[in-house]
C-alpha cells in the first residue's frame, strides 16, 4: 500500500483552462513535494509545503500554485494551462523536510492538455 | 545547482545475470546523498537504495548494490540476480542540503528484463 494517494490518477483538459490536482500523505508527513514529469524525462521539482508553508519553489511561473491542508492533504493548482503542461504531476511525502528522512511517492496524475 | 548524466537511456539483462546502471552527478555540496529511485509501469517512484557521501562504504540494500566514487562524483547501480520486477525505469538523484528537498533527477534508465 503505497501511503500516498493522488486523484484523479488521469485527465484532460483544454488549453487556457485550471485544473486542480490532489494529494494524500501519509498521516503524520509534515512536508509535501510537487514534482512534474514530461514524457521520457525525470521529474522536476515544482514546490514543496511544510506545514502548509511553502519552502521551497523550483523553476516554474506563478501560475503553479498549491495548498496543503492540516489533515495532510495537499492541492497542486494550474491556471491557464498550455500544451506543455501536460505531463505526470507526483505528489511525495516524508516526516521531516528533507528526502533523507525518506520520501514516499504517490503514483501521479497523467495530465493531458489540448 | 546540481546536474545528474544517465548515459544508458536503455539497458537490458537476462534473468538471473548481473547488470550496473551508470550515473555521474555534479554538486557544489561538501555533504549530501545520493538516491536511486525506481519507476514501474505503475509510476510510483519507489526508493531502491541511498548512499551518505561521507560513508566510504558502499551502500547495499539485499540485490542492490552502489559503487560510488566520491572523487569521480561517480554513483553506479549493481543489480544481481536480477528479476522480472526489476523492469523499470531507474533513476538517480542527488540531494544537498542547501536544496532544502528538492531532488534532481538524472533522465533515468530504462531496465528490460528478460526470461
Amino acid at each position: 500500500e503505497t501511503g500516498v494517494t493522488q486523484s484523479p490518477t488521469h485527465l484532460i483538459k483544454t488549453r487556457g483552462q485550471q485544473v486542480t490536482l490532489r494529494c494524500s500523505s501519509q498521516s503524520g508527513h509534515n512536508t509535501v513535494s510537487w514534482y512534474q514529469q514530461a514524457l521520457g524525462q525525470g521529474p522536476q521539482f515544482i514546490f514543496q509545503y511544510y506545514r502548509e508553508e511553502e519552502n521551497g519553489r523550483g523553476n516554474f511561473p506563478p501560475r503553479f500554485s498549491g495548498l496543503q491542508f492540516p489533515n495532510y492533504s495537499s492541492e497542486l493548482n494550474v491556471n491557464a494551462l498550455e500544451l506543455d503542461d501536460s505531463a505526470l504531476y507526483l505528489c511525495a511525502s516524508s516526516l521531516g523536510d528533507s528526502p533523507a528522512d525518506g520520501y514516499t511517492f504517490g503514483s501521479g496524475t497523467r495530465l493531458t492538455v489540448v | 545547482a546540481q546536474t545528474v548524466t544517465q548515459s544508458q537511456p536503455e539497458m537490458s539483462v537476462q534473468e538471473a545475470e548481473t547488470v550496473t546502471l551508470s550515473c555521474t552527478y555534479d554538486t557544489s555540496e561538501s555533504d549530501y546523498y545520493l538516491f536511486w529511485y525506481k519507476q514501474p509501469p505503475s509510476r510510483q517512484m519507489i526508493l531502491v537504495i541511498r548512499q551518505e557521501a561521507y560513508k566510504q562504504q558502499n551502500a547495499t540494500e539485499n540485490r542492490f548494490s552502489v559503487n560510488f566514487q566520491k572523487a569521480a562524483k561517480s554513483f553506479s547501480l549493481k543489480i544481481s540476480d536480477s528479476q522480472l520486477g526489476d523492469a523499470a525505469m531507474y533513476f538517480c538523484a542527488p540531494w544537498g542540503g542547501s536544496t532544502l528537498g528538492r531532488l534532481y533527477f538524472g533522465r533515468g534508465t530504462q531496465l528490460t528484463v528478460w526470461p
